[in-house]
This record gives C-alpha cells, structure tokens and sequence, in this order.
C-alpha cells in the first residue's frame, strides 16, 4: 500500500508558469517532508523540506504549502523554466528516520 | 560537501550472474542506505547500515544481502541475479534530517 502519494504523474507548463505539485500521505506520525529533484543519470538531490510544525516554506520559486489537518501537501514552483524539467519526488519520515517516498511527478517546462 | 559515490555506473549481466555494487562515502557516517529506482515506483528501501557489520532489511530486501566491513563502504550484492532485478541502484547517506544520494547504478540483467 502506497502510503505517500503523488499527482499528477506527469505535467508540462509554458515557461513562466506556476507548476503544482501535489503530494498525500496516510501515515499520521510523518512529520518531516523533503521534497527532491532528480534529472535523468542523477541521483535525488534534496530541493526544499518542510516539518509538520510550518504550514508553508518558501525558497526563491518553489514554495511548500503544508495541510497537516488532510495530511496533504503541494509544491509550487513560480515562474518555471526549462532547467526545472525533472522529476520531482515528494517523502515523508519521522523525525528524518526512513524516508517514504511518493512515485514522483515528470515536470516538463515548454519554453 | 558530503560526497557519495558509486561504481559501476553502468553494469550488464546475465540471468543467474552475481552481481556486486559498491558505495563509498567520505564523511564517516555510520549509517547508509541501499535504494533500488524503477519507473512508477519511485525509491524502494533495501537496506539499512547502522555501522559496520550492523544491517538491517528494508522494505524489500529478498534477493539481496549487503556486506559493510568498513564505515566508508557498503556493498550490495546480488546471488544469482534475476531479470526482475534489472533496476537503477542508489545508495544514500544521511544529513541533518534528509538523506544524499549517489550518482546510482543502472544494472540490466538479461
């Protein structure tokens, strides 16, 4: 059972377009939410992280929002570029102890 | 920088073949972690390493084992390999709260 879900599975927006990514999770003891960014012969590299304790964590474009009450978050990525084109995976953990990835979203920006 | 390496980075084998990964880490952590990459499934957690000689399983550990004999370095290893285990292989280690990632290991066993 997929405990951490991702949506869409794929997504393409023009470039300088708002890109959303959505994330869900089941288990109510996850507290800590890393979001990475992998390109294609890459390994994941953490892109921004967020705890159960913030409802929302900014850096430059990519934005966390964070609903503890419906166990769901979603990360925003502003006025997107080409080089944003990845795939973007969402986790969750307990206090940083083994990491539940989502199934990740293909994000493709058309310039 | 934590720097996490792996080698191969490209590997063919044959049904049946052993097959050896090698990660490598250059801050001492005593923990490091073995993921396997297959599309729609994201990451699948293998193993854990606690320190040497001290491993866990992970999620799916069947048809693996993993030897850690020195703190820099964790080996997965595969008996007899399978087609099914055709994947892209990461090992990882840990940071403040989030883990770093190798360069992985594409493995085709035909």
């Amino acid at each position: 059972q997929q405990q951490v879900r991702q949506s869409p599975q794929s997504l393409t927006v023009w470039e300088g377009e708002t890109a959303i990514l959505n994330c869900s999770y089941e288990d109510s003891t996850f507290n800590y939410f890393p979001w990475y960014q992998q390109f294609p012969g890459e390994g994941p590299a953490l892109l921004i992280s967020i705890s159960s304790v913030s409802d929302k964590k900014e850096d430059g474009r990519f934005t966390i929002f964070f609903n503890k009450r419906e166990k769901k978050l979603s990360l925003h990525i502003t006025d997107s570029q080409p080089g944003d084109s990845a795939t973007y995976f969402c986790a969750a953990s307990y206090m940083g102890y083994k990491l539940t990835f989502g199934t990740g979203t293909s994000l493709l920006v058309d310039p | 920088d934590m720097k996490v390496t792996q080698m191969p980075r490209y590997l063919i084998k044959r049904m049946g073949e052993n097959v050896l990964l090698e990660c490598g880490q250059d801050m001492s952590h005593e923990t490091m972690y073995w993921y396997r990459q297959d599309p729609g499934l994201g990451l699948q957690l293998i193993y854990i390493s606690y320190d040497v000689d001290s491993n866990s399983e992970g999620d799916i550990p069947k048809g693996y084992r993993v030897s850690r004999k020195k703190r820099e370095h964790f080996s997965l290893i595969l008996d007899s390999a399978k087609t099914n285990q055709t994947s892209v292989y990461f090992c990882a280690i840990p940071g403040h709260a989030e883990q770093f990632f190798g360069p992985g290991t594409r493995l085709t066993v035909l």
